[in-house]
């Protein structure tokens, strides 16, 4: 496989599950983002990984924890979450550190929370 | 932080006809402008992008101008298809040490009438 890929495509969870979301990138990239996409809101920047440690974190609640093993894979790890927090989740990586390059997204994963 | 402004929020035009998407930006540092190509159900893919070091730039039907001065950017699209219908999202960022720190406008659904 080419490019960001996540998995699942589709995840409906209750507000006591633990789930985890997977992003892949199979470009050679330095840096992975997570971004939330709501209904009627901009995509929102969560989390950034450089060279796997984290560089940015906008201030999203703890429910939400990141993992970077390694450069080619990150991971989303979600407890407790609320009806609120359903949206489409996007990966995205970019070859980068100290450049702007374009970002490339994964084809997201929908979440919904019952 | 920065914050992206984007209008209209929706525009529907006819096949063949121009269309314009500006945005303005907050954050005199940001340097990279990328814009995002949205279709339902699918990835956001960069269409294009302009650094704060170039004042326009042109891609066959595509350009994006830059006005640093009055911190704002507009995407032209001229002989519009209906292939062109999408969410199209503007984006600014600064980067230094670490990856791109998007933040995105709030999206226009382009509608083309054939």
């Amino acid at each position: 496989e080419t490019g960001v890929t996540q998995t699942p495509r589709h995840l409906v969870m209750g507000m006591t599950n633990k789930k985890s979301l997977k992003c892949e990138q199979h470009l050679g990239h330095n840096a992975m983002y997570w971004y939330k996409q709501s209904a009627k809101k901009p995509l929102e920047l969560m989390f950034v990984y450089s060279l796997e440690e984290r560089v940015e974190n906008n201030s999203v609640p703890s429910r939400f924890s990141p993992e970077c093993p390694n450069s080619s894979h990150l991971f989303l790890h979600l407890h407790t979450l609320q009806p609120e927090d359903s949206a489409l989740y996007l990966c995205a990586s970019s070859q980068t550190v100290g450049a702007n390059t374009e970002a490339f997204f994964g084809q997201g994963t929908r979440l919904t929370v019952v | 932080g920065e914050n992206v402004e984007q209008h209209p929020s929706t525009l529907s035009v006819q096949e063949g006809d121009s269309a314009v998407i500006k945005c303005t930006y907050s954050d005199s540092a940001s340097n990279y402008f990328p814009w995002y190509k949205q279709e339902l159900g699918k990835r956001p893919q960069l269409i294009i992008d302009i650094r704060s070091n170039v004042g326009e730039k042109k891609d066959q039907r595509i350009a994006v101008t830059l006005n640093k001065t009055a911190k704002h950017f507009s995407l032209h699209i001229t002989e519009t298809q209906p292939e062109d219908s999408a969410v199209y999202f503007c984006a600014a960022s600064f980067s230094a040490y670490a990856g791109n720190m998007l933040t995105f406008g709030g999206g226009t659904r382009l509608m083309v009438k054939p």
